[in-house]
């Protein structure tokens, strides 16, 4: 069935600094959607990529998807302590879900 | 306010014991999800329903079983033949199954074994 690989799984950064998280599949995609997990809450959704080199900004974190539609990243600019949680890729209709890359932040 | 209610938030489970956990929504979404969450780990698929009367077994439907006789509930009960069912349980819904459509979460049910 469809897999995606998320990378890396846990990322330690100081206050101020950037992040990236990687999601990469074997298969072209359909579209790709992007969720953050609170520590202790549930998924709540971001966005949502469809088409080809798509990029689009929420304040401080941009999401992309590659032109092949193969992969997609999400970079959060100058990380706060309320970017502190676990995000996770998704694909397909039912979505399958990327292992998660767990952000810590340093103040 | 719209949303998906879990409960309960946390549930115990003894030897040979099957547990039901409740999931209901007042999104007027037609599917509905079930995930389990370990650990350092994604979220799997256990079931989904588009539609009432009718749902399909995800990647780790073994132990589980579901029923979605209305459209505002999607109830899950762990059986005593699922052998590790300390986990996260995660119900979800969006409006259908397809490319696009967002979900959205209830707060999740934490169940462990006495």
């Amino acid at each position: 069935g469809q897999q995606v690989m998320q990378i890396p799984q846990y990322q330690h950064v100081q206050e101020g600094e950037d992040f990236t998280t990687y999601c990469n599949s074997s298969t072209t995609l359909s579209n790709i959607q992007w969720y953050k997990q609170r520590p202790g809450g549930h998924p709540v959704f971001l966005i949502q990529l469809v088409k080809s080199g798509e990029v689009k900004k929420q304040k401080r974190l941009t999401f992309q998807f590659g032109e092949a539609k193969k992969n997609s990243s999400l970079h959060i600019t100058a990380t706060q302590t309320t970017d502190v949680g676990t995000y996770f890729c998704a694909v397909g209709g039912k979505l399958i879900f990327g292992q998660g890359t767990e952000l810590s932040v340093k103040p | 306010d719209g949303g998906i209610t879990q409960s309960p938030k946390y549930l115990f489970r003894k030897e040979g014991q099957n547990v039901t956990l409740s999931c209901e929504q007042n999104l007027n979404h037609d599917a509905m999800y079930w995930y389990r969450q370990d650990p350092g780990q994604g979220l799997r698929l256990i079931y989904y329903s588009q539609i009432v009367n009718d749902f399909q077994k995800g990647d780790i439907a073994e132990g589980y079983s579901v029923s979605r006789e209305k459209k505002e509930s999607f109830p899950l009960t762990v059986t005593s033949a699922q052998k590790n069912p300390t986990a996260f349980y995660l119900c979800a819904s969006s409006i259908g199954q397809g490319p696009g459509q967002p979900q959205h979460f209830g707060d999740g049910t934490r169940l462990s074994i006495l």
